[in-house]
Formats: C-alpha cells, sequence, structure tokens
C-alpha cells in the first residue's frame, strides 16, 4: 500500500526554535502531498500543498522525490503553531486517501 | 458556501443503538470520505465515495454502513453502537480523482460521538 510515515507522534519546542515535522511516502507515481493543520478542537484545515511551493504562516515543505520525503519546516516557532500536523497521503490506485498517525506539535512559551 | 456541513456536534449513545451522522457539502465534489480521529491513532479511514452511487470501505469499515445518493451528502450509519467506536468522527470532501488535479481535502466541523 502507498503510505505516509510520520516517525514522531509528540514533538515538543520552545518558543523561538525551529521546527521540522517529518514525512516520508512510498508512492510509484507522481505524488499529490499535502500538509493539513488541526488546532484545538476544530476542523482540520489545508497548510500547505507541495505543488504550489508556497510558505504559510512561515511554514514551508520541499519535496524530495529522493529521498521521498515531504517534510514540513519552520524556522522559528510560535505559540499558535502548538496543533496537530498531518502530512497528507498520494492517492492510491483504488482512491483511498487513508492518513498516517499526525504529529502532535506544543510549543512551550 | 458553507463548505462541509456536519451533524450533530456531539451524540450520547447507548451500547445497541444505532444512529445515523450526517454529512452534506455544497461545492459539488466528487469524492467524499468518513475518517474517525482517536488518541494516538491519527485519522483512520471508515468509507468513501468515488461519485453517487459509488462507494467503498476504508481501513476500518466494520460497524458502519454509508451510502451516496446524492453528490451532496454522504451519511454514515452506525448499525449497533459499541464502546470501541466512542471517538470524533469527520467528513472530508474533495474534487474527483481525476489524475490531473491537486485538489485538498475539505473538512467538516466533527461529530463527537460518545457510545456507553
Amino acid at each position: 500500500a502507498q503510505r505516509v510515515t510520520q516517525p514522531e507522534k509528540l514533538l515538543s519546542v520552545f518558543k523561538g526554535a525551529p521546527v521540522e515535522l517529518k514525512c516520508n511516502y512510498s508512492y510509484s507515481g507522481s505524488p499529490e502531498l499535502f500538509w493539513y493543520v488541526q488546532y484545538s478542537r476544530q476542523r482540520l484545515q489545508l497548510l500547505l500543498r507541495h505543488i504550489s511551493r508556497e510558505s504559510i504562516k512561515g511554514f514551508t515543505a520541499d519535496l524530495n522525490k529522493g529521498e521521498t520525503s515531504f517534510h514540513l519546516k519552520k524556522p522559528f516557532a510560535q505559540e499558535e503553531d502548538s496543533a496537530m500536523y498531518y502530512c497528507a497521503p498520494p492517492r492510491e490506485g483504488n482512491n483511498r486517501l487513508a492518513f498516517g498517525k499526525g504529529n502532535q506539535v506544543v510549543v512551550i512559551p | 458556501n458553507a463548505g462541509v456541513t456536519q451533524t450533530p456536534k456531539f451524540q450520547v449513545l447507548k451500547t445497541g443503538q444505532s444512529m445515523t451522522l450526517q454529512c452534506a457539502q455544497d461545492m459539488n465534489h466528487e469524492y467524499m470520505s468518513w475518517y474517525r480521529q482517536d488518541p494516538g491513532m491519527g485519522l483512520r479511514l471508515i468509507h468513501y465515495s468515488v461519485g453517487a452511487g459509488i462507494t467503498d470501505q476504508g481501513e476500518v469499515p466494520n460497524g458502519y454502513n454509508v451510502s451516496r445518493s446524492t453528490t451532496e451528502d454522504f451519511p454514515l450509519r452506525l448499525l449497533s453502537a459499541a464502546p470501541s467506536q466512542t471517538s470524533v468522527y469527520f467528513c472530508a470532501s474533495r474534487l474527483g480523482m481525476d489524475a490531473t488535479y491537486n485538489s485538498p481535502l475539505h473538512f467538516g466541523n466533527g461529530t463527537r460521538l460518545t457510545v456507553t
């Protein structure tokens, strides 16, 4: 099955420190990759998509096809970055969009 | 556009009861799906649909039924609720699954279900 892997479940960082959330994927075709964010008790919302190469709320993510990775980075964490982050999957051949376990980020003031 | 609308927001059921979680979207999205979110387990796909009249199983389909009679609606039915189904349920939709698309999922606000 084509999957994404987010190795760290919980990541605690101090305010102002860099944040990196790792995402590795296994996919044989051209991946469609996204990062979603879920703030406390809210719906998941799109943070970044790989195709647009944009920076949102200071976050960036670069697709590295050689390493099959799509890591999310921010140079200086803010308290409002505390949330759950999901690296969103490439579409499987049967159109299933199955997520991974996500990363809980806690930014310590 | 209202986006993806889920009802109810909260529900408490007793073991063995049945109920339907409603999901509607007004974006003319072909793809709709249901996920459950549990601590430490992330988002797990229950059922999904690539268009009206078409549904398929996800990772954890047991105990749940779905139907897709219209493009807009994708209800999730719990046939006989069990405590293991206590979870937060999210409905999501996106444009079609054509390979040329790179469209994200749009999520509802979630339904918090407790089964006692």
